[in-house]
């Protein structure tokens, strides 16, 4: 059973601080890590993704790799407000046509 | 360019009554998909087809029947409703085969609940 974890929060940081939102997946196979964005009441919407080890940064969002530890993690820099949503983890390996989801963090920015 | 599309958004029925889920996308994706979301239990995969004619079970399938009439439109059934099918249902497209760098896109929801 592949299974990916997330803290399910909620986690709260102060307007301008970092957040930092984990994520460990249990399949050494997986190739392809992706972080979803999803407001209340709304569909997730895809905001990174990751296939190598190491850091990605796109804007205020940095996706980190460690595929040894089995760990992703999500970023992000000078948190908004309107960056208050969950959090989706989602992994899949080659060759899948499948998504394995985390149950997601729930993130607070605190004016 | 809408992405994808999801009618109805809301929808109430009462227990044994029966609907379908339209789902289409403009984007030329081949696989398409069915989750449910749930308080606590995070995205579940229902159906998924990953080509035209073809179909398969994701992980909680038992209540459901699917359709993927052609390319663009994939339909989800359920034939006699109950409480426990009362979720969020959102449906995804992906780009072609089994590519790693294929993202999934979702489309708004459908509210379901079942009295």
């Amino acid at each position: 059973q592949k299974e990916v974890e997330q803290n399910s929060g909620p986690l709260s940081v102060p307007e301008g601080a970092i957040a930092s939102l984990n994520c460990t997946y249990s399949d050494r196979g997986s190739q392809s890590f992706f972080w979803y964005r999803q407001y209340s009441g709304k569909s997730p919407e895809l905001i990174m993704s990751i296939y190598s080890n190491g850091d990605k940064e796109d804007g205020r969002f940095t996706a980190q790799l460690n595929k040894a530890s089995q760990y992703v993690s999500l970023l992000i820099r000078d948190s908004q407000p309107s960056d208050s949503a969950t959090y989706l983890c989602a992994v899949t390996t080659t060759g899948s046509y499948q998504l394995t989801f985390g149950k997601g963090t729930k993130l607070s920015v605190i004016p | 360019n809408a992405g994808v599309t999801q009618t109805p958004k809301f929808q109430v029925l009462k227990t044994g009554q029966s609907m379908t889920l339209q789902c289409a996308q403009d984007m030329n994706h081949n696989s398409m998909y069915w989750y449910r979301q749930d308080p606590g239990m995070g995205l579940r995969l229902i159906y998924y087809s990953a080509s035209e004619g073809t179909t398969d079970k994701g992980e909680v399938p038992n209540g459901y029947n699917v359709s993927r009439l052609n390319k663009r439109e994939f339909s989800l059934r359920l034939e006699s409703a109950a409480p426990s099918q009362t979720s969020v249902y959102f449906c995804a497209s992906k780009g072609d085969g089994r590519f790693v760098y294929n993202e999934q896109f979702f489309g708004p929801g459908t509210r379901l609940t079942v009295l």
